[in-house]
């Protein structure tokens, strides 16, 4: 069983559409959660770390549940410039602090 | 806002020569890391590099691998003698004590021929 898993997209979706994204992962001592995203071709960057409570920047929302071994991502109001791949990251042993990265799956926001 | 920095951007090698990537890591971090990504696939730890010595790597970096930060702020991947599914894009990455939060390079793609 893959350590991170996520939705194989990709997403097709209209300007202004509300998109979620799954991600499980299997190590149930993991610790830490992430959602990074990833322009074509171009580096990782954290979109927002995800907390047990929920949180919420802007238009997006994150949520985890640790019994489940789930996090989301939800996008509300989705612009063009949301086209990315959208990467799970976990924080795992035996890595301690090195992330472990899901596939990602891609976004298209469309006109 | 603090970078990385990641040099060349792109390098293209001959099956068998050894290369050198070279990584700037923001100046207060602490904690540094080589990533790979092959085109196509998932992000992938390779190595990460606390208080001048190694603290984890993965069963991708072998002996062809090592990593050194010869100086106060370069810190180099370098794989002694590459093979073709050694291309990849390579990211450096690093984070400060206390915090969580990577900050990546912009990579370099590798190109093997």
């Amino acid at each position: 069983r893959k350590e991170v898993e996520q939705d194989p997209g990709p997403f097709n979706v209209p300007e202004g559409a509300t998109v979620a994204f799954n991600c499980t992962y299997s190590n149930s001592a993991s610790q830490s959660f992430f959602w990074y995203r990833q322009d074509c071709r171009k580096e990782p960057k954290l979109l927002m770390s995800v907390y047990s409570s929920g949180n919420e920047d802007g238009r997006f929302t994150a949520q985890l549940n640790r019994a489940s071994q789930y996090i989301s991502l939800l996008i509300r109001d989705s612009k063009l410039s949301d086209s990315a791949t959208y990467l799970c990251v976990v924080i795992s042993p035996p890595y301690g602090q090195n992330f472990v990265f899901g596939p990602g799956t891609r976004l298209s926001v469309l006109p | 806002e603090p970078e990385v920095t990641q040099t060349p951007s792109h390098q293209v090698t001959q099956m068998g020569q050894e290369v050198i990537l070279r990584c700037v890591p923001i100046s207060n971090h602490l904690y540094f890391y080589w990533y790979r990504q092959i085109l196509g696939q998932k992000v992938e730890f390779l190595v990460s590099f606390y208080n001048n010595e190694i603290s984890e790597k993965s069963e991708i970096f072998d002996d062809q691998f090592s990593v050194e930060r010869p100086d106060g702020s370069n810190f180099t991947l370098k794989i002694r003698s590459t093979k073709l599914e050694d291309s990849a894009m390579y990211f450096c990455a690093s984070n400060g004590q206390g915090t969580y939060g990577y900050t990546f390079g912009s990579g370099t793609r590798l190109t093997v021929v």
